[in-house]
């Protein structure tokens, strides 16, 4: 079956850095999908891997292993405003996204 | 960047009537368009695939006849919720691609059924 695992919730500290984990099982492999959804609203894209490696962007970063089926959000600086879910999804061979549960980050001062 | 625009945010309705929700893609032609429902403190759930020009693609387990999915041109498709119940009150979020690698999500319908 599909399957998309990540942890249900994390702290951080202001300023810190934060690495949430993603490990996914689907049928074929195109992409995996990050993206952040704050309370009662949409989610919004964060970044897409689909090539073993690291993607910077900003303050964010993803990383991607194919052969672990593994990928990592890391986030350096972080900002009260970064207390939000943080969804991973992956996309499998019929261009479906396959959504993990999503992971609570809390920033505390 | 893309822009993907659903409409209503919020609608609150009579249980046994129905409701519309729009998702336009603003800037862009998505030949797909993806309906979503979220349960609080859940994750999403695929309702079903919307293809321009053709029948939408649903998810097992949810009614066709009930979820109605019409994608009449490249920029709008519409989902409408027939005979509404309170068990159909939920976070309804639509998604169109842009080319292969970006997925760009409405701002979401939450609708009460009273």
């Amino acid at each position: 079956g599909q399957n998309i695992d990540q942890p249900t919730e994390m702290t951080a500290t202001e300023g810190a850095i934060v690495q949430i984990n993603c490990t996914y099982q689907t049928s074929g492999f195109n992409g995996l999908f990050w993206y952040q959804q704050h309370a009662g609203e949409a989610p919004t894209f964060l970044s897409y891997n689909v090539l073993d490696g690291l993607e910077e962007k900003g303050r964010f970063s993803s990383f991607l292993s194919r052969s672990k089926g593994y990928s990592y959000l890391l986030l350096k600086e972080l900002q009260m405003k970064d207390s939000a879910s943080y969804l991973c999804a992956a996309m499998d061979s019929n261009y479906q996204l396959i959504w993990g549960a999503g992971t609570k980050l809390i920033i505390k001062p | 960047g893309a822009v993907v625009s659903q409409h209503p945010s919020r609608v609150i309705c009579k249980s046994g009537t129905s409701v519309k929700i729009e998702c336009r893609s603003l800037d862009f032609q998505a030949t797909t368009m993806f309906w979503y429902r979220q349960f609080p403190k859940q994750s999403l759930m695929l309702m079903a695939t919307s293809n321009e020009g053709s029948k939408a693609t649903y998810e097992q387990g949810v009614e066709k006849d009930k979820f109605l999915i019409n994608h009449a041109s490249l920029t709008l498709s519409t989902l409408t919720v027939t005979s509404a119940h309170p068990e159909d009150s939920s976070f309804y979020i639509c998604s169109a691609f842009q080319g292969d690698t970006e997925a760009f999500f409405g701002q979401g319908t939450r609708l009460t059924v009273v």
